[in-house]
């Protein structure tokens, strides 16, 4: 059965400190594995693609690695603002194209002052 | 570039009525455009996709008398929830696509509320 899991479901960190969100897939074929960022009420935004072959890959404070062997991802925010506060998904896509995409739960971070 | 609006933002609607959600791609052709639903914390479920000029392809357990889907251009689709019943109460994102491509543009969102 094709899943994303996330955790932790939520997270409530300093400002200014880091975290790093993990994902664990057993998703089948693999194309491609996507983070985004969901602000509440908001539609989701997304922060880095990585197919394959791409181990990591950075989006300003926002670094995400891909394990494909362990199927496993994880989202790395370094030195997080207020402003990082939302919901972070990971998604998962079978094909090349944009459909089939299967989409974790999310974990809801918190950054408090 | 790759704007996708939806409008309205939020709507109130009485149980019975039915309400129309548009959902545009500002500066691209979205040739596929999907309909997402998502329910408190919880994640996106897709509920539709559809191509521009053809059918909507519904997913299971999702009625499509219900819920109409029309993509009646490369830039414009709506869903149109009818008879709408308060347990259909929910945020609505649609999100589109170009023609090869792999990215889903997501759309801000509508929030309904039927009372």
């Amino acid at each position: 059965k094709n899943q994303v899991e996330q955790s932790p479901q939520s997270l409530i960190i300093l400002e200014g400190k880091n975290c790093t969100l993990q994902c664990n897939y057993t998703v089948s074929p693999f194309s491609n594995l996507r983070w985004y960022k969901q602000d509440t009420g908001r539609g989701p935004v997304s922060l880095t693609i990585m197919t394959f072959s791409e181990n990591t890959k950075s989006n300003g404070r926002y670094t995400a690695t891909l394990d494909a062997d362990t199927k496993q991802s994880s989202l790395h925010i370094t030195a997080s603002q207020l402003s990082d506060s939302a919901s972070y998904i990971c998604v998962v896509s079978t094909q090349t194209g944009a459909n089939n995409l299967f989409f974790g739960t999310g974990t809801r971070l918190t950054v408090i002052p | 570039g790759a704007v996708v609006s939806q409008h309205p933002s939020w709507v109130i609607c009485k149980s019975g009525t039915s309400v129309k959600i548009e959902c545009r791609s500002l500066d691209f052709q979205a040739t596929t455009m999907f309909w997402y639903r998502q329910f408190p914390k919880q994640s996106l479920m897709l509920m539709a996709t559809s191509n521009e000029g053809s059918k909507a392809t519904y997913e299971q357990g999702v009625e499509k008398d219900k819920f109409l889907i029309n993509h009646a251009s490369l830039t414009l689709s709506t869903l149109t929830v009818t008879s709408a019943h308060p347990e259909d109460s929910s945020f609505y994102i649609c999100s589109a696509s170009r023609r090869e491509g792999i990215e889903q543009y997501f759309g801000p969102g509508t929030r309904l509320t039927v009372t």
